[in-house]
């Protein structure tokens, strides 16, 4: 069955590195994102990789996948207090028309 | 390119009433989604549409909860009668199509059942 699970929060001081780990279950899965909420809104699609990548760099976000553990996570460099949201990791399959499946979410606040 | 655009943005009603969402996709998406997020929760899939037709609605409570996208575009979901515990944010998601990558979500709409 699917399943992903995340941490419930994490404070970091502005100016570091911020990491957010994810697990998930299912083998299969196609592609694993990162999306970001900020209160009242909606989801905003932070970056996501292919299953049979190991890692993906985009500016200050960088996502690294450990395919046998299973486990997902996205480091943020040189956080800032705009950084503060909750954290979204979330996994989809092809075979299951790209629906997502999402963590529990991951409350990050950034500290001045 | 103008965004997800959902409406109302907020709803309250009392348990038992009816209600309906409405969502406008990116332009050219064919394939549309709608997720329930309770609050302290990652969203679910309720139902997901490639143009007008169902691909997955296993997951939508089809004695109370329906959903139509009749000409491939815009869709509705409409929740008769509504539960307490259908208070939720309702999101609607499209993508190019159900191969691809992205999904882009909509600001979603509040729903509070008293």
């Amino acid at each position: 069955g699917e399943d992903v699970e995340q941490s419930l929060f994490l404070s970091v001081r502005e100016g570091d590195s911020s990491v957010i780990n994810c697990t998930y279950t299912d083998s299969s899965s196609t592609y694993l994102y990162w999306y970001k909420q900020e209160p009242g809104a909606g989801l905003q699609l932070l970056t996501y990789i292919f299953s049979n990548m190991d890692m993906k760099q985009d500016q200050r976000l960088t996502v690294l996948l450990n395919k046998k553990d299973k486990h997902l996570s996205l480091r943020i460099a040189d956080t800032q207090t705009g950084d503060s949201a909750i954290y979204f990791c979330a996994e989809s399959m092809k075979a299951a028309g790209n629906k997502l499946t999402f963590g529990g979410g991951t409350r990050v606040l950034v500290k001045p | 390119e103008a965004g997800v655009a959902q409406s109302p943005r907020y709803k309250i009603i009392e348990k038992r009433q009816s209600v309906a969402f409405w969502c406008n996709p990116i332009s050219g998406h064919a394939t549309l989604y709608w997720y329930q997020q309770i609050l302290g929760q990652g969203p679910k899939l309720l139902i997901q549409f490639q143009n007008n037709g169902v691909v997955d609605d296993s997951q939508l409570p089809k004695d109370r909860f329906s959903a139509e996208r009749l000409k491939g575009v815009d869709s509705t979901l409409k929740i008769q009668p509504a539960k307490l515990e259908d208070s939720a944010v309702y999101l609607c998601a499209s993508s190019l199509d159900f191969l691809s990558g992205e999904q882009f979500f909509g600001p979603g709409t509040r729903l509070t059942v008293l």
